[in-house]
């Protein structure tokens, strides 16, 4: 069954450092997201994307965050200069359609951030 | 805005038992409505979701939700909780992006 990866599970990382987090989507869907859930805290959204740019972010995807889809196959999310506040886990998924519709979105399984 | 809540954040419950597990909306249409669950360490894995028709609705695991309208409740219920049903679940609204609840534990004791 296709699934949704991310790499690496786990970066710890200094406070100002830039990190990039990988995702490899489910190989035929269109539509992109990320979201990060601080520990104990709700899942967020972050940014949804397709067609090669932005659909929508929410204001916690402020300068500090970019999205790219460098190739084919990866979807990454850039933090700049990271600060001790973007510590959480971070999730990202794929649809073959957009949210608000009836398509599924996949999750992967995470990458946990530690900026230390 | 649009909100989900979840109002417990922990529940308990005996193997065997029955389960429900509370959700409320607050938006202005019916909008598409999910519950998704989190075992430690995992990613976030759909259980059901609603879009129209049935208001009851079957999902894997044995779960099964109900859409109230007049309470803008999406329930999640399961007849006999087993130990692996111990996880985080959450409830989601779809708006273009899915806007979750809080969350809600679940213990399974034995």
């Amino acid at each position: 069954e296709p699934e949704v990866t991310q790499t690496p599970s786990h970066q710890v990382t200094q406070m100002g450092q830039e990190v990039i987090l990988r995702c490899v989507p489910i190989s035929n869907h269109l539509y992109f997201y990320w979201y990060r859930q601080i520990l104990g805290q709700k899942v967020e959204f972050l940014v949804s994307f397709y067609n090669n740019e932005i659909s929508e972010k929410s204001e916690i995807f402020d300068d500090q965050f970019s999205v790219e889809r460098p190739d084919g196959s990866n979807f990454t999310l850039k933090i700049r200069s990271t600060k001790l506040e973007d510590s959480a886990m971070y999730f990202c998924a794929s649809s073959d359609g957009l949210a608000g519709s009836w398509n599924e979105q996949f999750f992967g399984p995470g990458t946990r951030l530690t900026v230390l | 805005a649009q909100s989900v809540t979840q109002p417990d954040i922990h529940i308990t419950v005996s193997e065997g038992a029955s389960l429900e597990l509370r959700c409320n909306y607050s938006y202005g249409a019916t909008p598409y409505l999910f519950w998704y669950v989190q075992s430690p360490g995992q990613g976030l894995q759909l259980l059901l979701k609603y879009f129209s028709g049935d208001t009851l609705v079957q999902g894997i695991k044995g779960f099964e939700a109900e859409f109230k309208r007049s309470q803008s409740s999406f329930n999640l219920r399961k007849p006999s909780v087993h130990w692996s049903d111990a996880a985080e679940y959450f409830c989601a609204v779809a708006l273009n992006k899915l806007v979750f609840g809080a969350g809600t534990i679940l213990r399974v004791k034995s």
